[in-house]
C-alpha cells in the first residue's frame, strides 16, 4: 500500500460545483502539503499544514481551502471550481528534517 | 526568498550518451537541494539531496549531481543514458530557516527523451 494515498486519482465535475480532494498517510509526519501541476509551470504550492492546527497559505491559495483532520489527514477543497482550476494535484508529506517531501500518485481534476 | 531556474524544458540524448540537467538556484539562506523525477502518470519520487557535507551526491538510478555555490548551480548528471531514464526531472531549493522553512520551490522542469 502506498505511504501516501490520494482520492479520487480522477475526477471530472462542472463550474460552480464543490469538490474536495482526499490525501491520507501512513508515514507519520507532521508535515503536509498540497500543490498543483500545470505543464511547464512545475509545481505550485496552495497550502501547507505543520500539524493539526498549524495551516498555511501558499503561493496560490485563491479559490481553493484545506482541512487537517488528524496527523494522518489532510484536505483540499475548491468551493466553487472553475475552468482553470483543472490540473493535476499532488499531496506530499515531510518530517521535516532536511525537508524531503513524499509525494502521493495524484488527482487528475478536470473542470468543465 | 528562494527560486529555481531550470535550463532547458526539453532534452534529448541517445541511449548510451551523457545526460545533463540543467539547475541554477536562488536562496539569501543555505539551501537544501533536491532532484525528483516524474515517469508518465505517477507521482514525484525523490532522486537525491544535498543537505551539508560532500558537493558531489550520489542518487538512484546512476545520477548524480553537484553542489557549487559559487555558480549557485546543482546540475544533474548520468553518464551513459537509459530507455528508462525517460521522463520529467524536477529541480527544487529548500532550506531549515526563515520564512521559507519546510517549504520546497519547485523549478519548471525538464522532459528528458531517450532515443534508441
Amino acid at each position: 500500500d502506498a505511504d501516501v494515498t490520494q482520492t479520487p486519482r480522477n475526477r471530472i465535475t462542472k463550474t460552480g460545483k464543490r469538490i474536495m480532494l482526499e490525501c491520507s498517510q501512513t508515514k507519520g509526519h507532521d508535515r503536509m502539503y498540497w500543490y498543483r501541476q500545470d505543464p511547464g509551470l512545475g509545481l505550485r504550492l496552495i497550502y501547507y499544514s505543520f500539524d493539526v492546527k498549524d495551516i498555511n497559505k501558499g503561493e496560490i491559495s485563491d479559490g481553493y481551502s484545506v482541512s487537517r483532520q488528524a496527523q494522518a489527514k489532510f484536505s483540499l477543497s475548491l468551493e466553487s471550481a472553475i475552468p482553470n482550476q483543472t490540473a493535476l494535484y499532488f499531496c506530499a508529506t515531510s518530517a521535516g528534517q532536511g525537508n524531503i517531501q513524499y509525494f502521493g500518485a495524484g488527482t487528475r481534476l478536470s473542470v468543465l | 526568498a528562494q527560486s529555481v531556474t531550470q535550463l532547458g524544458s526539453h532534452v534529448s540524448v541517445s541511449e548510451g550518451a551523457l545526460v545533463l540537467l540543467r539547475c541554477n538556484y536562488s536562496s539569501s539562506v543555505p539551501p537544501y537541494l533536491f532532484w525528483y523525477v516524474q515517469y508518465p502518470n505517477q507521482g514525484l519520487q525523490l532522486l537525491l539531496k544535498y543537505t551539508t557535507g560532500a558537493t558531489l551526491v550520489k542518487g538512484i538510478n546512476g545520477f548524480e549531481a553537484e553542489f557549487k555555490k559559487s555558480e549557485t548551480s546543482f546540475h544533474l548528471t548520468k553518464p551513459s543514458a537509459h530507455m528508462s531514464d525517460a521522463a520529467e526531472y524536477f529541480c527544487a531549493v529548500s532550506s531549515d530557516r526563515g520564512s521559507t522553512l519546510g517549504r520546497l520551490y519547485f523549478g519548471r522542469g525538464t522532459q528528458l527523451t531517450v532515443w534508441p
